[in-house]
Order: C-alpha cells, then sequence, then structure tokens
C-alpha cells in the first residue's frame, strides 16, 4: 500500500495569514497519463470530508483561488494565501493512484 | 446526492449492512466509481471498497477487509451497499459512501456504526 505522510499534524494559525501543509508518498504519485493522483480534502467539525483539490493542483468548483495545491511525485502541498475562520477543521491528503485509496493522518489547522 | 441509511448497531459476528441512495447521477455511470469509507479514532480514514461501470461492472477491495465485504449495485433503485460480515467492535466508525469522479465530490452524510452486544 501507498502510505501518506503529512506534516505538521496540528497547524495553529492567525487569521489573514498563510498556511502550509506538506504530504509526502511512499511511491511516485505520477501517472504515465501526466497526472498526479494526489487529492486534498478538507473535514469541517461534524461534517463529511469535502474536496479542495484533484490531481494535485486542479481546484474543486466553489473552492476559493486563496487555496492552492502543488507538487509532483513523492511530494506535495496545499497552501492557503490567507486563512479565514471558516478554514478550520482537518485537511487531509490521498492519493488516488492506486488501490487501495489511502489517507494521510490529517492535519488540524486551527485559528490563534 | 447520496443518501446512506442502515442500522447504527450491529451485533458482533453479524453482518453490517449499509445502503447508499443515488440522486443526480447514475450507479451505472460510465465515469464515476462508488465507494464506502469509514473513519475511526484508531484507523483515520480507511477506503474499504468500490464498484463502477465501463461496459461491465468491477469491484476493488481492500485487503483488510477482501474476506469479509460485498459491495453491490442496485441499478432498479439506483444505490449501491455495503455488507461487512463477521464483525468486530474493531469495526466501530463512522461509515461514508462517496463518489469519485475528479476527486470525492460528493459524500453521503456518514452512519455512525457501533459493533456491540
Amino acid at each position: 500500500d501507498i502510505v501518506m505522510t503529512q506534516s505538521p499534524l496540528s497547524l495553529p494559525v492567525t487569521p489573514g495569514e498563510p498556511a502550509s501543509i506538506s504530504c509526502r508518498s511512499s511511491q511516485s504519485l505520477l501517472h504515465s497519463n501526466g497526472n498526479n493522483y494526489l487529492d486534498w480534502y478538507l473535514q469541517k467539525p461534524g461534517q463529511s470530508p469535502q474536496v479542495l483539490i484533484n490531481v494535485s493542483s486542479t481546484r474543486a468548483s466553489g473552492v476559493p483561488d486563496r487555496i492552492s495545491g502543488s507538487g509532483s511525485g513523492t511530494y506535495f502541498t496545499l497552501k492557503i494565501s490567507r486563512v479565514e475562520p471558516e478554514d478550520v477543521g482537518v485537511y487531509y491528503c490521498m492519493q488516488a493512484l492506486e488501490t487501495p485509496l489511502t489517507f494521510g493522518q490529517g492535519t488540524k489547522l486551527e485559528i490563534k | 446526492q447520496l443518501q446512506q441509511s442502515g442500522p447504527g448497531l450491529v451485533k458482533p459476528s453479524q453482518t453490517l449492512s449499509l445502503t447508499c441512495a443515488i440522486s443526480g447521477d447514475s450507479v451505472s455511470s460510465n465515469s464515476a466509481a462508488w465507494n464506502w469509507i469509514r473513519q475511526s479514532p484508531s484507523r483515520g480514514l480507511e477506503w474499504l471498497g468500490r464498484t463502477y461501470y465501463r461496459s461491465k461492472w468491477y469491484y476493488d477491495y481492500a485487503v483488510s477487509v477482501k474476506s469479509r465485504i460485498t459491495i453491490n449495485p442496485d441499478t432498479s433503485k439506483n444505490q449501491f451497499s455495503l455488507q461487512l460480515h463477521s464483525v468486530t467492535p474493531e469495526d466501530t466508525a463512522v461509515y461514508y459512501c462517496a463518489r469519485y469522479l475528479y476527486g470525492y465530490r460528493f459524500w453521503g452524510q456518514g452512519t455512525l456504526v457501533t459493533v456491540s452486544s
């Protein structure tokens, strides 16, 4: 199985400040079609997860452009340019290259 | 949209059964995949399996549950189901159904299933 490792696991951020979450995979997520099959999800308290980014950098509909994803191969990053109170929750990366699909441990973003 | 149904309490050694009703799409879609995922404090988010239709039905299961799991599409009701046999307290979790197409863009509301006598 592909192991996904996130850091940090806890991320206190002041509103208006930037935030960054890293995700490493134990194998390359680069497909022969050129896509990196890495998704990012946010789970807000009491809710189901919601997709933010798929194939490493494609923003899902309705996701603000202050949230961006980048990376290739085995190293990926989610960045929030200016954190807002609505960004609170647990962020997960997930590889979708092969089954079993696997998730990172989660990064809890909280407002200082 | 995905609407889950099923019991929240299952006895050890029995079968956990959940259903996910689909609206706004078809379980026979040639582009989407229909998944079951669970979440617990000890295991985090754990993918259990999926079914999808590409001229025929395909099924993929996590090795950890492969001997106990069945995911079935029901085209007449436009839904899909999860059966997990011989459950133990370790199967206690919130269970989600989810559609994968350019990411998991649609999730069910989640069902807390407790395995206890």
